[in-house]
């Protein structure tokens, strides 16, 4: 079943947020292979974190991602207008299987 | 960065057999360095992986959708292509192709992340 994520979460320009993604210890809290995905509406996915906190090039260093047992986050600091969004965490079982979260809508106030 | 692009036909009918095909750029399908993957978002919904091909021609399924997926590869053409039987309502979604990138190190050496993806095309089963 999918890693579950808050629905919402909100924040003011400048502020942070921090989005959760807990799974099981068959996935999330067996390994460090969870990513996390930005999506504008309308738009397809974008990498944003992968390994749980290793941000390809391009990605502004306000995206951060740890983990903590069984529950991945992604944490984005200084919030700003364009990361209005929904975001996807998204992790590996075993034997060449992979889940995502729920999604979770950020909105800028 | 690989460039990809969905194509096929944006209606299928119940019960008949949904064929998509992504063409890549910027990348030799045929190289050992990424895999190649498909995913879908239905309506409203979130994020699922349908399955993942390597240019050896293995592949790697969803069990929700393995009785019913096939995802090969076209390396002359640099393509690879799904296909997904007995469709039903239940299949209306957005597909995705997405580059698959593979894990270095450790003890896993499958793929990991997707980081690059097609615009996605909006499939309907509808008769």
């Amino acid at each position: 079943s999918a890693l579950t994520q808050p629905r919402s979460v909100s924040g003011s320009l400048g502020q942070s947020v921090t989005i959760s993604c807990t799974g099981t210890s068959s996935d999330v809290g067996n390994h460090d292979y969870v990513s996390w995905y930005q999506q504008h509406p309308g738009k397809a996915p974008k990498l944003i974190i992968y390994d749980v906190n290793k941000r390809p090039s391009g990605v502004p260093d306000r995206f951060s991602g740890s983990k903590s047992g069984n529950t991945a986050s992604l944490t984005i600091s200084g919030l700003q207008a364009e990361d209005e969004a929904d975001f996807y965490c998204c992790s590996y079982i075993l034997d060449y299987d992979f889940v995502f979260g729920s999604g979770t809508k950020v909105t800028v106030l | 960065q690989s460039q990809l692009r969905e194509s096929g036909p944006g209606l299928v009918k119940p019960s008949e057999t949904l064929s998509l095909t992504c063409s890549v750029s910027g990348d030799s399908i045929s190289s050992s360095r990424y895999y190649w993957g498909w995913l879908r978002q239905a309506p409203g919904e979130g994020l699922d992986w349908i399955g993942t091909v390597y240019y050896t021609g293995n592949t790697y399924y969803n069990p929700s959708v393995r009785r019913r997926v096939a995802v090969s590869i076209d390396t002359p053409r640099n393509q690879f292509s799904l296909q997904l039987t007995s469709v039903t309502a239940a299949d209306t979604a957005v597909y995705y192709c997405a580059r698959h990138v593979p894990n270095v190190g450790g003890w896993y050496r499958g793929p990991n992340y997707f980081d690059s993806w097609g615009q996605g095309i909006l499939v309907t089963v509808s008769s």
